[in-house]
């Protein structure tokens, strides 16, 4: 069983589009995150979210939306896609917020979006 | 900000011992990650530390100075599949995210 998991794994569109990426974790954690990873390999925090409660939100442009409809799922919505848009994006979960718990971040495999 | 640096490429070979530094700010600083991550994939946790010294952990130990704002990783008895990137990575409030590093990418010949 995957224990974060995200879909779809590879979504190339056009820019003007909206697209959607979701992510479900089994392990039962309360923290989940989503991170971007450019084509320089640097991951940077976009989300956090704590049973379902928004507890960080970076300087991400408000294209970007999250929703966490409950604490296993976390959901990346993007509206008006831009080229710049064109990474990898990592969802994550952990049992407590970082440096709360001695608790490390589980990824999923990313989901590699290509904007044309 | 919190900038955390290290170095961008590191070659070694097969057998060998290498030792990846990261330097991060101290300000708020709550503990250091190390993560490894192989080329299209997702990365994953290495170790912890959150006290100075070192942690061992098989072939790979993590040591930690908070007064020097400093890390390392050390892979021993390297071998091919060790070959990566590996991201360090750090906590300044508990309840916050981890902020990584840019990586430094392991390529390690026979």
């Amino acid at each position: 069983d995957t224990a974060v998991s995200q879909t779809p794994k590879y979504l190339v569109t056009q820019m003007g589009n909206d697209k959607s990426i979701k992510c479900e974790q089994n392990l039962g954690h309360d923290t989940m995150y989503w991170y971007k990873q450019d084509s320089k390999k640097f991951l940077k925090i976009m989300f956090s979210y704590n049973n379902k409660e928004l507890i960080i939100n970076e300087t991400v442009p408000n294209r970007f939306s999250p929703k966490s409809p409950d604490k296993a799922h976390l959901n990346l919505h993007i509206n008006s896609l831009e080229l710049g848009d064109s990474a990898v994006y990592f969802c994550a979960s952990s049992q407590d917020p970082v440096g709360v718990g001695p608790g490390e971040l589980f990824f999923g495999e990313g989901s590699r979006l290509t904007v044309l | 900000g919190q900038n955390i640096d290290q170095p961008t490429e590191m070659t070694a070979t097969e057998g060998a011992i290498v030792q990846i530094n990261c330097t991060y700010q101290t300000s708020g600083f709550n503990g250091l990650f190390w993560y490894q991550q192989h080329a299209g994939e997702a990365p994953t946790f290495l170790s912890y530390n959150v006290l100075d010294g070192l942690e061992e952990k098989g072939r790979f130990s993590s040591f930690l100075s908070r007064s020097k704002g400093y890390s390392y990783l050390l892979l021993k008895e390297l071998q091919m599949k060790d070959s990566a990137s590996y991201l360090c990575a750090a906590v300044y409030q508990a309840g916050t995210a981890l902020i990584f590093g840019k990586g430094t990418t392991l390529s390690v010949s026979s």
